[in-house]
This record gives structure tokens, sequence and C-alpha cells, in this order.
């Protein structure tokens, strides 16, 4: 089955800099690679997604790149501020099928005022 | 905008007894999903509807969950009897390929905490 990872565990920025989280998956069959924010109490928000058809994708200050060669695929967000602080989500699928989501560990994002 | 409603947002139980926990998808969504998020890692899959039909329950621990979904709408997870592993956050969401493209987009719920004591 598929098996998602996700580097750093945590990670502390500065306001108005760059943070970048890094996903790896397993199968080669996975074609939907979602990004969710998940705020202290609540359910994960989904904030990006890609599909496998493309490389990139940007909204705003976020921005999500896929290399289906290296199986990994990673999230962007530059001029970050304190409300980006977050657990970061990344999961992948077969999204044809709807199957169920793989979720990765999760990135703690605090950006330091 | 339209959301996943759950109730309750927070549980407190006794282990040995029965929960249960109820969720309302967004409407017009025919998929809907359950997923248990242990703290401090990520969502796993429980059981999975399309309509009133269960799609995928190979992660429920059928010995003491129990998951339905009637008339194709809202959902019910139960838990009896509770044990102390248990003890988690139970997440719903639901998606729609049919207002989404032909995608799956999953939206959460605000996802009900559970503590077993």
């Amino acid at each position: 089955g598929e098996n998602v990872e996700q580097h750093p565990s945590t990670l502390s920025v500065q306001e108005g800099d760059s943070a970048v989280i890094k996903c790896t998956y397993s199968d080669s069959a996975s074609n939907y690679f979602p990004w969710y924010k998940q705020e202290l109490g609540k359910g994960p928000q989904l904030i990006i997604d890609i599909r496998s058809n493309v490389g990139e994708k940007k909204d705003q200050r976020i921005a999500v790149t896929l290399n289906k060669t290296a199986k990994h695929f990673s999230l962007h967000i530059t001029e970050t501020q304190p409300e980006d602080s977050a657990v970061y989500f990344c999961a992948a699928s077969e999204d044809n099928y709807g199957q169920n989501f793989v979720f990765g560990p999760g990135t703690r994002l605090s950006v330091l005022p | 905008e339209a959301e996943v409603a759950q109730s309750p947002r927070y549980k407190i139980t006794e282990k040995s007894q029965a929960v249960a926990f109820w969720c309302d998808p967004i409407s017009g969504h025919a998929t809907l999903y359950w997923y248990r998020q242990i703290l401090g890692q990520g969502p796993e899959l429980l059981v999975q509807f399309q309509d009133e039909s269960v799609v995928d329950d190979s992660q429920l621990p059928k010995d003491r969950f129990s998951a339905e979904r009637l008339k194709g709408v809202d959902s019910t997870l139960k838990i009896q009897p509770a044990e102390l592993g248990d003890s988690a956050m139970y997440l719903c969401a639901s998606s729609s390929p049919v207002l989404a493209g032909g995608h799956y987009e999953q939206y959460f719920g605000p996802g009900t905490r559970l503590t077993v004591t």
C-alpha cells in the first residue's frame, strides 16, 4: 500500500521568510496530492492540491511542486505570517477511483513575529 | 460556505462504555469518510461510504467499532466498548466527484475529540 513520508516534523521561520515542507510517496499509481492545514482543535482544511498532469501549482503565497519521477512533492509558503502557524499534512491518493487519502505524519510550522 | 458538521465536539467516557459520533456531510456529497487521528499523527481512514454502502472498512476494528449511513446522508460511528487506546480525534470528511469535476477533493469537519478514562 501507499506510504507517505514528510519532513521536517517541525519548522520555525521568521515572519516574512519562506517555508518549505517536503513529502515522498511510494505508490507510483498515486496521482492526486493535496495539502491540508490543521489549526489547534480544528479539522484539516484543504489549502492547495496538485494532480499528476502538472508539475507546479500556485495560489497567492502558496505553491506546490510535484516530481513524479522521484515521487516527491513539496509545499512552499512565501512571505510567511503568524497566522500560517499550524500543522501541515500532505497526502497522496489514486484519485480516479476515489480511494482514501494516505496522510503524512505532519509538519508543525511556527512563524515567529 | 457549506461545511461538514460533527457532534459532539468533545466526549469523555469511561472505558467499557459505549460512545457514538455523528456526522452530516456537505449537501450533495455522496462519499463520506471517517478518519481517526491520534495526537501528533496524520489522519488514518477507518471507513468509507459511497451513498449508503461501505466501500472500504478494512481498517475498522470491527469487534468494537461500527458505522452506518442508513439513508446515504448523515452517518454515525459507534465504539462499544471503548478502550483507553481509542482516545483520539475522530474526523469526518465528504467529497463529491460530480460536484468537483470528477475529482475526490475531501472536506473535513471539525472533529470529535474523544478521551477514554
